[in-house]
């Protein structure tokens, strides 16, 4: 079964405005991970935002936030003011309990393009 | 050099042939990961370490694939009788270890080996 769900492909966005992609996942351990990473067309990953099942409060990094809405098992990343430079493939990635499975999953993927 | 690093960065090679691929961890991260990416897709989790021990092998596609990992250190993920399929950017990373899903677990990558099976 799938972990990690990014249902958009890929994504248009004007520069400076925010854009919202989409992230569900699905487990049954009250203890997990979430994590986004950035990869733009030079292959490289780059760890953007990190949330924690039992955080309180929306992860933030700047220009980055995550909507956490745990009941709903989404973890959509928002840009904010976006930038040229965020075009890129932006990955979703989950880790579970470490005691008993320690690998990270990721979603397929969705493409972002901001466009001038 | 603090970051992850793989080699070759390419490698071209015949269809049937054995090939080695090699990823250097930052120091002192415990947890080493392969992934494979093939062309437009996402990561696909083909092994884990911890230390030396690979407790999970579950994503190594078929035996052709095997990985090892020495001193806790470099590790090296060989692909035996290589096929057209095989053909993926196979990415490293490491991490400090293992962390009840704290931010320890985030998890930093090479820039990935881009393989081409003829």
């Amino acid at each position: 079964a799938q972990k990690i769900t990014q249902t958009q492909p890929g994504m248009f966005v004007q520069e400076k405005e925010a854009v919202t992609l989409d992230c569900t996942y699905d487990t049954s351990d009250p203890s997990y991970g979430l994590f986004w990473y950035k990869q733009p067309s030079s292959g490289e990953m780059i760890f953007l935002i990190y949330q924690g099942s039992y955080d309180q409060q929306n992860a933030t990094e700047g220009r980055y936030s995550l909507n956490f809405q745990k009941a709903r098992k989404s973890a959509n990343l928002v840009i904010s003011a976006s930038q040229l430079g965020d075009s890129a493939m932006y990955f979703c990635a989950m880790r579970e309990s470490p005691y008993n499975n320690n690998d990270m999953r990721f979603g397929a993927g969705t493409r972002l393009t901001v466009k001038p | 050099g603090a970051g992850v690093s793989q080699s070759p960065s390419n490698k071209v090679t015949e269809k049937g042939k054995d090939v080695e691929l090699r990823c250097d961890p930052i120091s002192g991260h415990t947890a080493l990961y392969w992934y494979r990416q093939r062309l437009g897709q996402g990561l696909e989790f083909l092994i884990y370490f911890q230390g030396n021990s690979a407790p999970d092998k579950s994503g190594l596609p078929s035996d052709r694939f095997s990985a090892e990992r020495t001193g806790e250190s470099v590790s090296t993920l060989t692909i035996q009788r290589t096929q057209q399929e095989d053909s993926a950017v196979y990415l490293c990373a490491s991490s400090l270890g293992h962390r009840r899903t704290s931010r320890y677990n985030e998890q930093f990558f090479g820039p990935g080996t881009r393989l081409t099976v003829l």
